[in-house]
């Protein structure tokens, strides 16, 4: 399995207030990306990095900011959580071809 | 827009069947299609398709791409209860930078 770990995995949070999302890589792979997962959508993207401190929006970024100040670590932050942002979100990273590796999630619920 | 369409969006077959599972596409700067399978987790890679005509097999899967005709398949032989999954369908522009383009699966179900 590709390196990938996600923090936290689970994370319980009020509306409003700020949430950050931790994706940490070993595999020196330069691209990143944050998805979401919901019933009756899919995986879509929402934010990607192609290098240190080169980031772009994806599909659903309202929202969302992302920051990558090292090659390992991609982190997603919601300014101001939303139920609407109840989703699994998963990292994922990949080297040159579009082969994806993902990471094991994170299961967000705003209440 | 991007889309990607799979069929069926689920499917119950018994144990030891073949099944093939649909994938059309269109999108933008084509330059892959892959496959993935997600049982309850993350997904896990199983192929990615950039020449068309050319299969791809592992096991008992395989795939094949049509970039003619814009769609994919993927075929599982001999289905066994740990093929059991969500089998997932994604395009890709060219280049890794920008992220992938997911169709909403297929359930796939295998009964003893």
């Amino acid at each position: 399995d590709a390196g990938i770990t996600q923090s936290p995995r689970h994370k319980v949070t009020e509306t409003g207030t700020p949430v950050t999302l931790r994706c940490h890589q070993t595999e020196n792979h330069r691209y990143m990306y944050w998805y979401r997962q919901d019933p009756g959508h899919g995986l879509r993207l929402i934010h990607y990095s192609y290098g240190v401190k080169d980031t772009d929006k994806g599909e659903v970024s309202d929202g969302y900011s992302v920051s990558r100040s090292k090659t390992e670590d991609f982190l997603l932050t919601l300014e101001s959580a939303t139920s609407s942002q109840t989703s699994v979100y998963f990292c994922a990273i990949s080297e040159f071809q579009n082969e994806q590796y993902f990471g094991p999630g994170t299961r967000l619920t705003v209440t | 827009e991007d889309k990607v369409v799979q069929s069926p969006l689920s499917l119950v077959v018994h144990e030891g069947d073949t099944v093939t599972l649909n994938c059309s596409y269109e999108v933008t700067n084509f330059r892959s299609l892959l496959w993935y399978k997600q049982e309850k987790k993350a997904p896990t890679f199983l192929f990615m398709l950039t020449s068309s005509g050319i299969e791809k097999k592992s096991g008992r899967l395989s795939s094949i791409l049509d970039k003619k005709e814009l769609f994919s398949i993927l075929n599982i032989t001999a289905t066994q209860t740990g093929d059991s999954a969500v089998y997932l369908c994604a395009v890709g522009p060219g280049g890794g930078a920008d992220g992938l383009t997911f169709g909403k699966g297929t359930h796939l179900i295998i009964q003893p």
